[in-house]
């Protein structure tokens, strides 16, 4: 069974730009969720998706929006690129909404940011 | 503000030896999760705890919770090069809060 893919898995971007990101979960899990590393940094939570629904949303500005496909695949899009959103992009699978146990993490998107 | 904060953030060993890393918050979780994580790659989960007081072992890593539900402990036996990594704790709120992390570096 292949895991949770991203991609791509480098990107470089220059200020100002638009991106997406796109993340496939592991075959069965209906939650995806979205996360933020920047370096020295644990992972920053961005926004939870569930059975196609948003479930929760952190701390970001609204140049970051997401969505799930029916197929449970989601893309992760920013806006406006700063600087700042330089980081990996992490995207994690679960086969409840909950996550109490745990979730599955892909290798990652390196988006940089010029 | 960090929810989880991770002690020591550094910790560099010879191989054999024993380490202890630490989790703490104010704040109580449903559950905490341990991963790891190597440069470049994503997190791997090694253990969820669930219980207050539980204490799980894989191997030469024993995860203790503590009884209150707040903190946690990696406990790290006769470490070896391959243990080098960042570990990183998580609470789960319904989504997870994760500390910066412990980066542990084996010396063989």
């Amino acid at each position: 069974d292949a895991g949770v893919t991203q991609s791509p898995t480098h990107l470089i971007k220059t200020r100002g730009q638009h991106v997406t990101l796109r993340c496939s979960p592991i075959s069965g899990h209906k939650s995806v969720s979205w996360y933020q590393q920047v370096l020295g940094q644990g992972p920053q939570f961005i926004f939870q998706y569930y059975e196609k629904e948003e479930r929760g949303r952190g701390n970001f500005p609204d140049r970051f929006s997401a969505r799930q496909f029916p197929n449970y695949s989601s893309e992760l899009n920013v806006n406006a690129l700063l600087l700042g959103d330089s980081a990996l992009y992490l995207c994690a699978s679960s086969l409840g909404g909950t996550g109490a146990y745990g979730y599955t993490f892909g290798s990652g998107t390196r988006l940089t940011v010029v | 503000t960090q929810l989880l904060e991770q002690s020591p953030q550094f910790l560099s060993i010879q191989e054999g030896e024993n380490l202890t890393v630490y989790c703490n918050s104010s704040s109580v979780f449903s559950s905490l999760q341990w991963y790891r994580q190597e440069p470049g790659e994503g997190p791997v989960l090694l253990v969820t705890v669930v219980t207050g007081g539980e204490v799980k072992k894989l191997k030469r890593l024993t995860f203790q919770f503590g009884d209150a539900r707040k903190d946690s402990s990696l406990h790290i036996t006769a470490a070896q090069p391959g243990d080098t990594g960042l570990y990183l704790c998580a609470g789960a709120l319904g989504r997870l809060a994760f500390g910066k992390g412990n980066q542990v570096v084996v010396i063989p």
